[in-house]
């Protein structure tokens, strides 16, 4: 079982849309985590951090659930440039902080 | 955005060759990592480093090895290519408090 599961999508949806992703983690030790998004042939890049109480930035919103360890992103509104594959990423407390990835979730916004 | 440059960006090898790619930061951050990332398996860490001269291994090292003689270098060795190595290569870099960020990768192509 891989230590951070996502639905690989695609998520084909209009603009306007509302659209959310979850991803399950295996280690209940995982103490950071975040959503990243990565656009065809670049670099991962930080979306947001996702916090216990859950945090909102503008049309995102992130929401962790320890006791069932998973993660979720929700997108309202969205707009064809949130075209991109979503990343979801824990991280332990100590050792190296070493990120490990999901296998990440694709999002096609249409018009 | 975080300073973190690779070098090459681009590269066509021969099977058989060494190659070493470069990672290059100017955040004086601790720790640093490498990985390939693949259709169909995401993001793979493949070795990492937690200061200078301390490196570890990820999950698909074989095949390279690492060295970091400085904390703002981080170089990644393919000591004999081989066609399976073709991908693209990320280095991250991150501090224990704080999200990774990443370099723009590099494009190897082994023929």
């Amino acid at each position: 079982r891989k230590e951070v599961e996502q639905d690989p999508g695609p998520f084909n949806v209009p603009e306007g849309a509302t659209v959310a992703f979850n991803c399950t983690y295996s280690n209940s030790a995982s103490q950071s985590f975040f959503w990243y998004r990565q656009d065809c042939r670049k670099e991962p890049k930080l979306l947001m951090s996702v916090y216990s109480s859950g945090n909102e930035d503008g049309r995102f919103t992130a929401q962790l659930n320890r006791a069932s360890q998973y993660i979720s992103l929700l997108i309202r509104d969205s707009k064809l440039s949130d075209s991109a594959t979503y990343l979801c990423v824990v991280r332990l407390s100590g050792g190296s902080y070493i990120p490990t990835f999901g296998r990440g979730t694709s999002l096609i916004v249409h018009p | 955005d975080a300073g973190i440059t690779q070098s090459p960006r681009h590269k066509v090898t021969e099977t058989g060759t060494p190659v070493t790619l470069r990672c290059h930061q100017t955040e004086n951050h601790r720790y640093m990592y490498w990985y390939r990332q693949d259709p169909g398996h995401g993001l793979r860490l493949i070795h990492y480093s937690y200061g200078v001269k301390d490196t570890d291994k990820g999950e698909v090292s074989d095949g390279y090895s690492v060295s970091r003689s400085k904390t703002e270098d981080f170089l990644l060795t393919l000591e004999s290519a081989t066609s399976s190595q073709t991908s693209v290569y990320f280095c991250a870099i991150s501090e224990s408090t704080s999200p990774a960020f990443f370099g723009q990768g590099t494009r190897l192509t082994v023929v």
